[in-house]
């Protein structure tokens, strides 16, 4: 099995841009597709990047999702933050047999 | 709209046992891959179990081979989790999620609200 490593938390001001990474420990990230999860406080997650880069409807477009072959990470680029963005960020890949999410990064807009 | 609502959360002793059910509507519950994910209190998501369209595969994390069972019944569009000999490390909110795209098994479009299971004596 392979882990996807996430920082611990990351912070940034209303407006400015702000990028998550999700470093997968072993096998390629280009293999399998990548997903981004964001969940609020006290609600369930919620799916904005499916696919590497795949937003679903109704999510606004300062979310961005990309993969990096020579760093061998997924990366969530969120632009333009908002207050309401701030939230925990989880990344998830997968094989053939299991489901792997990374740790979990807390978002702080400030 | 796609629905996803669990049930059969609540307060059981350790060893005890526990089902916990997850009704589906709104797409075509038959033609996609559905897991349990679940997150113990102020920890992250774990992937519990998933299982193939027809319920003819199914995977487990490691820490509930042997004891939790997924099964599914298209004609309900439901979604079961048996979860027997449970431990206290095993209390968590418990989601359902359906996959991205019927046939494939890769993450997940739409999640339940979650229920909460709790192992304490």
């Amino acid at each position: 099995n392979f882990m996807l490593t996430q920082p611990h938390s990351v912070s940034e001001s209303p407006g400015k841009t702000v990028t998550i990474s999700c470093t997968r420990s072993s096998g390629s990230i280009a293999s399998n597709y990548v997903q981004w999860y964001q969940q609020r406080p006290g609600s369930a997650p919620t799916t904005v990047i499916y696919e590497d880069n795949q937003r679903p409807s109704g999510v606004p477009d300062r979310f961005s999702g990309s993969i990096d072959s020579s760093s061998n990470s997924a990366s969530l680029t969120i632009s333009g933050l908002k207050t309401e963005d701030e939230a925990d960020y989880y990344c998830q890949s997968y094989d053939s047999s299991n489901v792997v999410f990374g740790g979990g990064t807390k978002l702080t807009v400030l | 709209e796609v629905q996803l609502v669990e049930s059969g959360g609540g307060l059981v002793q350790p060893g005890g046992s526990l089902r916990l059910s997850c009704a589906a509507s709104g797409f075509t519950f038959s033609s996609y891959w559905m897991s349990w994910v679940r997150q113990a209190p102020g920890k992250g998501l774990e992937w519990v179990a998933n299982i193939k369209q027809d319920g003819s595969e199914k995977y487990y994390v490691d820490s509930v081979k042997g004891r939790f069972t997924i099964s599914r019944d298209n004609a309900k569009n439901s979604l079961y989790l048996q979860m027997n000999s449970l431990r206290a490390e095993d209390t968590a909110v418990y989601y359902c999620a359906r996959d991205i795209i019927p046939g494939y098994s890769s993450g997940y479009y739409y999640w339940g609200q979650g229920t909460l299971v709790t192992v304490s004596s």
